[in-house]
């Protein structure tokens, strides 16, 4: 079945530093949702992208979404501690069906 | 407040006793879902409902099975619990199943010993 590979599985930095997770799709997807875990919660929608380039900013969060739309990243400027948790990508691409990448858990050393 | 609500949020039982976790959703969504979590794998789709009595399968349904009699409820019952599904669970809606954000519960933490 379609899969989605996000990289890395963790990433440490020192508070302030910045942070890019990555997904990847073998084949074209027709959007790619972004979600946020807090240890011990439950997933939060961040955004949704649907257009082939598309970037869009929340604050210090940048997600892109590929010219072929096979792959999306998510950077953060300047981390604080707010952002530790697990960051998601999900294809939406077939309905009725979120298919989740592995996860990037993001730990921040103040 | 909007919200997805699971029940239980920890529960431990042994192999083999039949047990239910709970969902509910006063959004008025017609989309639910169940997922689980395991370290390193992500989220994983169990099952999925369109609608009231439209339920289909996701990448993992072995072992589980789902309802959807009423459109705010979508229980997950596993007849005959297994070690293997020791897990963190959690329910899902969202208005359709494509192009718009899911909502999760607070999510439910089984061990089966």
């Amino acid at each position: 079945g379609q899969q989605v590979m996000q990289i890395p599985q963790y990433q440490h930095v020192q508070e302030g530093e910045d942070f890019t997770t990555y997904c990847n799709s073998s084949t074209t997807l027709s959007n790619i949702q972004w979600y946020k875990q807090r240890p011990g919660g439950h997933p939060v929608f961040l955004i949704q992208l649907v257009k082939s380039g598309e970037v869009k900013k929340q604050k210090r969060l940048t997600f892109q979404f590929g010219e072929a739309k096979k792959n999306s990243s998510l950077h953060i400027t300047a981390t604080q501690t707010t952002d530790v948790g697990t960051y998601f990508c999900a294809d939406g691409t077939s309905y009725g069906k979120l298919t989740f990448g592995q996860g990037t858990i993001l730990t921040v050393h103040p | 407040e909007a919200q997805v609500t699971q029940n239980p949020r920890y529960l431990i039982t042994v192999t083999g006793k039949k047990l239910t976790v709970t969902c509910s959703q006063n959004m008025n969504h017609e989309y639910m879902s169940w997922y689980r979590q395991d370290p390193g794998l992500g989220l994983r789709q169990i099952y999925y409902s369109m609608n009231v009595e439209v339920t289909d399968k996701g990448d993992v349904p072995e072992g589980y099975k789902v309802s959807r009699k009423e459109k705010r409820n979508f229980p997950l019952i596993l007849e005959s619990p297994s070690p293997n599904q020791t897990s963190l669970y959690f329910c899902a809606s969202s208005y359709t199943g494509m192009f718009t954000e899911a909502f999760f519960g607070q999510g439910t933490r089984l061990t089966v010993v």
